[in-house]
């Protein structure tokens, strides 16, 4: 059981905004470690989409954006479309394990 | 640019060891800002992060591995290992080679495009 908790599986309809969610604890998150956010589509390795819980990368559309909160985070997606179908997973380092630890991913289906 | 490549055997027997190895172009080993690690997917599941090793400094290793794992750098290949004895059908996943700063933010920037080692007699 991961040490992050999020949603297995998400939805939207394209245009609509979807949020992500991603669950910690006060070894992780809520000490104030930073979040962020992987995409990984079918057969390819995960992509860096967020960094330090609200920043990102060159070349991430504007429609992702990112939060954190206490022992939680989220990610936003705005005008949803067909090629954000991915699973998404969220990432922090734990001081209880001395690592790093990811959730367990949440598949985001573009109905 | 910096780029990541896993190599070794793809097929290994239950109770033998894993050992697969990563090739970096772009960066150096020795480049302390950085970790060098190993994350795992097994077939339908989400990633492992299990180990992460640094040039000057010590490896560490997720509780998952339960102590069979080792990661360690070839400065002088640029390049850096992983291996895993005892396996079992549960060490079957793709194994991606990382890396990942070494102070805050903590978060992984590259990655190789994994290598599926399946674990069967």
């Amino acid at each position: 059981q991961s040490l992050l908790t999020q949603p297995p599986s998400v939805s939207g309809a394209p245009g609509q905004r979807v949020t992500l969610s991603c669950t910690g604890g006060s070894a992780n998150i809520g000490t104030g470690y930073d979040v962020h956010w992987y995409q990984q589509l079918p057969g390819s390795p995960p992509k860096l989409l967020i960094y330090k819980n609200t920043i990102r990368p060159s070349g991430v559309p504007d429609r992702f954006s990112g939060s954190k909160s206490d022992t939680s985070a989220s990610l936003a997606i705005t005008g949803l479309q067909a090629e954000d179908e991915a699973t998404y997973y969220c990432q922090s380092y734990d001081s209880s394990v001395t690592g790093w630890v990811f959730g367990g991913g949440t598949t985001l289906t573009v109905l | 640019q910096l780029q990541l490549q896993e190599s070794g055997p793809r097929l290994v027997k239950p109770s033998e060891t894993l050992s697969l190895t990563c090739s970096v172009s772009g960066d150096s080993t020795t480049n302390s800002d950085y970790y060098w690690g190993w994350v795992r997917q097994p077939p339908g599941k989400g990633l492992e992060w299990i180990a992460s090793s640094i040039y000057g400094g010590i490896a560490y290793y997720s509780p998952s591995l339960t102590g069979r794992g080792t990661v360690s750098l070839d400065t002088s290949n640029n390049q850096f290992s992983l291996q895993v004895v005892s396996l079992t059908a549960a060490d079957t996943a793709l194994y991606f080679c990382t890396r990942h700063h070494a102070r805050p933010p903590y978060n992984f920037d590259s990655w190789g495009q994994g290598a599926l080692v399946t674990v069967s007699s």
